[in-house]
């Protein structure tokens, strides 16, 4: 029962330009969600999040955006670096509960 | 503050074999978890700690694994009698009081079962 899903596994991106990372999910409890951003041989870092009485936060390059009526939220880096080239993971947790569900991770390659 | 650190990076064991994992939490931070992420995947959570009390276990954690937080401080996680599944990354974070839930991971410890 996968109940955070990322289902693209990987996508490419040309430097300087948009990346949107997207993220569903299937428990409606949800109510903070988080993306991470993992390099090889390191642990996630968390990267920004957003609660589910807004539908939009922004950090820098960074915008978080959430649509609860279609349970999906997506994550837009803008303008794209070499150095955002790493593995994302959507998490959700809700009120009271300590642990975090992620998805499956998406690999964004940013191109020179 | 050094972060979450994790002990060893790799383990490499035999089928059969109890493995411990040690985890450092940052010193402010009075909760630590534990995660598994296998290949592919995302992490899954394990079990929680708050200062030295285990307060949730996830039903991933068989009979065959135990993790303790003596003190409050650093944490170990046993794995008795490893199989070939048991094969992951084990990944520790820590975070403080209230907050977010940005909490910080260690760098995990990648174990291999052959």
């Amino acid at each position: 029962d996968q109940q955070v899903k990322q289902n693209s596994p990987s996508l490419s991106v040309q430097e300087g330009r948009i990346s949107i990372l997207n993220c569903d999910y299937t428990n409606s409890m949800f109510d903070y969600f988080l993306w991470y951003k993992k390099y090889p041989a390191e642990g996630p870092t968390f990267l920004i999040s957003i609660s589910s009485i807004k539908d939009k936060n922004e950090d820098g390059r960074f915008t978080v955006f959430l649509n609860k009526s279609a349970k999906h939220l997506s994550l837009h880096i803008v303008p794209s670096q070499p150095g955002d080239s790493a593995v994302y993971f959507c998490a959700a947790s809700f009120q009271g509960a300590q642990k975090l569900v992620f998805g499956q991770g998406t690999r964004l390659t940013i191109n020179p | 503050d050094t972060g979450v650190s994790q002990d060893p990076r790799h383990k490499i064991t035999k089928r059969g074999q109890n493995v411990t994992f040690r985890c450092d939490p940052i010193s402010e931070h009075n909760r630590l978890y534990w995660y598994r992420q296998t290949l592919g995947q995302g992490p899954e959570f394990l079990t929680y700690f708050q200062n030295e009390a285990q307060l949730e276990k996830s039903r991933l954690l068989s009979d065959r694994f135990s993790a303790e937080r003596p003190k409050g401080s650093f944490s170990t996680l046993e794995i008795q009698r490893t199989e070939q599944g048991d094969s992951a990354m084990y990944l520790c974070a820590s975070r403080g009081e209230g907050g977010e839930y940005g909490y910080t991971f260690g760098s995990g410890t990648r174990l291999t079962v052959v």
